[in-house]
C-alpha cells in the first residue's frame, strides 16, 4: 500500500512556465489537500476538496488552481510560476473533512527562478 | 486573526523528558493535533485531543486545555530518533487546520 504519491518530488521552474504537481491516494479518502510550507511558517492551506468533484479554496489560493475529477488524484496547477511560489508543497488526505486525521505525501520541493 | 504559537526550538539530553507548549487563538475550536516531522520529510500524525486533559499514547502524551487555550505535547525517555519538528495545529470552527510554525527538537547525546 503506497498511501499517498507525490510527482515530482523536486523541480526548478522558470518564472512564466506553467506547472503541475500530481498527487494521487490509494486510501479511498473523501477529503484531500494542497499545502504548502515555507520556512519559519506554518503549513498554509492552499486548495482542498471535501469529496470527487468539488474544491475550495484555502488560505493562500492565489496563483493556484486543482482539480477532482475522481477519489484518487488531486493535482495542483501553477498557470504562471513566480519567485514566491518556491515552497515544499505537501498534499494530504483525510476520510472525511473535519476531524479526520490527515496524512500526508512525501511532498515536492519547488524551485522558480 | 488565527495564531497558533510554539516554542522556535528546544534542546534535550537523551533520557530525559521534554515539554513542547503550544498556545492558540482560533475562530472557533474543534480539535487540536500534533504531528511530528523529521527534517526532509512529511509530518505524521501523533495525537488529537478535543477534550480537556491528558491523553497517553507511550512515551508521547498530549495535554489540552480549551479554557486556557494551551496545549502540551510531552515526551519521555528521549532517543536520539526523537530529533524532530513538532507541529501543532487546530481545527477551527470551518473545520480547517492552522498550523502552527513547529518546534524544532534537538536531542544530546
Amino acid at each position: 500500500i503506497a498511501g499517498i504519491t507525490q510527482a515530482p518530488t523536486s523541480q526548478i521552474l522558470a518564472a512564466g512556465r506553467r506547472m503541475t504537481l500530481r498527487c494521487t491516494q490509494d486510501m479511498r479518502h473523501n477529503a484531500m489537500y494542497w499545502y504548502r510550507q515555507d520556512l519559519g511558517l506554518g503549513l498554509r492551506l492552499i486548495h482542498y476538496s471535501n469529496t470527487a468533484g468539488t474544491t475550495g479554496k484555502g488560505e493562500v489560493p492565489d496563483g493556484y488552481s486543482v482539480s477532482r475529477a475522481n477519489t484518487d488524484d488531486f493535482p495542483l496547477t501553477l498557470a504562471s510560476a513566480v519567485p514566491s511560489q518556491t515552497s515544499v508543497y505537501f498534499c494530504a488526505s483525510s476520510d472525511s473533512e473535519g476531524t479526520d486525521t490527515q496524512y500526508f505525501g512525501p511532498g515536492t520541493r519547488l524551485t522558480v527562478l | 486573526g488565527q495564531n497558533i504559537d510554539q516554542p522556535t526550538e528546544m534542546t534535550a539530553t537523551e533520557g530525559a523528558i521534554v515539554q513542547i507548549n503550544c498556545t492558540y487563538q482560533t475562530s472557533g475550536f474543534n480539535g487540536l493535533f500534533w504531528y511530528q516531522q523529521h527534517a526532509g520529510e512529511a509530518p505524521t500524525f501523533l495525537s488529537y485531543n478535543v477534550l480537556d486533559g491528558l491523553e497517553e499514547k507511550g512515551r508521547f502524551s498530549s495535554f489540552l486545555s480549551r479554557s486556557k487555550g494551551y496545549s502540551y505535547l510531552l515526551l519521555k525517555e528521549l532517543q536520539m530518533k526523537d530529533s524532530a519538528s513538532y507541529l501543532c495545529a487546530v481545527l477551527d470552527s470551518n473545520y480547517q487546520l492552522i498550523w502552527g510554525a513547529g518546534t524544532k527538537l534537538i536531542i544530546k547525546p
